[in-house]
């Protein structure tokens, strides 16, 4: 079955820029009625979704993080990424990467993300 | 931005317990809810979508309903790997968005 893996520093400089990479084996990235999805965590805390990506390339950000995220996909090495700039410590998270199933319940599209990475630990200090 | 709110926050139950974790969202969204499980340190695993649908591999004592703003993730018998957080979370509209938690512990 498809697996997620995320990947990428641990440690990142404030004002610098997050990059995560996930993996995706057992299934094409592009097969399926799917897309793609980065959600994070801060320790003790709730779930905060980041955004999505289609295969196209089409994607839609968290307002809030907007104007300093960016993501894109490599089908030919079946992995999507991340890019996070001008981090600060309210960065600092689990950062988690998901499959995003759209499910088609005429006349209804529903969205679920079934399949999730283990997630990354990112620390943002000097 | 959709705001969903989770009640209770935390909950203590016994083994054998019926608990009913409950989300209520700002404005009405149909049937666009899920319901996530998450023990600590794992990440989550979908439990629930589009409201009322078991996901495959979650047994039958776990139950989904509500349509709309208001919605209602029942254990119906607790076990003591049911232990874990729970999330609830809209996709209605981006930016989607998650209750807070549900944090059910042993009694």
């Amino acid at each position: 079955q498809v697996q997620l893996q995320e990947s990428g520093p641990g440690l990142v400089m404030p004002s610098q820029t997050l990059s995560l990479t996930c993996s995706v084996s057992g299934g094409s990235i592009s097969s399926g009625s799917y897309f793609w999805s980065w959600i994070r965590q801060p320790a003790g805390k709730g779930l905060e979704w980041i955004g999505r990506i289609y295969t196209s390339g089409s994607t839609n950000f968290h307002p809030s993080l907007k104007s300093r995220v960016t993501m894109s996909v490599d089908t030919s090495k079946n992995q999507f990424s991340l890019r996070l700039t001008s981090v600060t410590a309210a960065d600092t998270a689990v950062y988690y990467c998901a499959r995003v199933v759209e499910w088609e319940v005429d006349p209804y599209y529903f969205y679920y993300m079934d399949v999730w990475g283990k997630g990354t630990t990112v620390t943002v200090s000097s | 931005d959709i705001q969903m709110t989770q009640s209770p926050s935390s909950l203590s139950a016994s083994v054998g317990d019926r608990v009913t974790i409950t989300c209520r969202a700002s404005q009405s969204m149909s049937s666009y809810l899920n319901w996530y499980q998450q023990k600590p340190g794992k990440a989550p695993e979908l439990l629930i979508y589009a409201a009322t649908t078991l996901q495959s591999g979650f047994p039958s004592r776990f139950s989904g309903s509500g349509s709309g703003i208001d919605f209602t993730l029942t254990i119906g018998s607790l076990q003591p790997e049911d232990f874990a957080s729970y999330y609830c979370q809209q996709t209605f509209r981006t930016p989607w968005t998650f209750g807070q938690g549900t944090k059910v512990e042993i009694k």
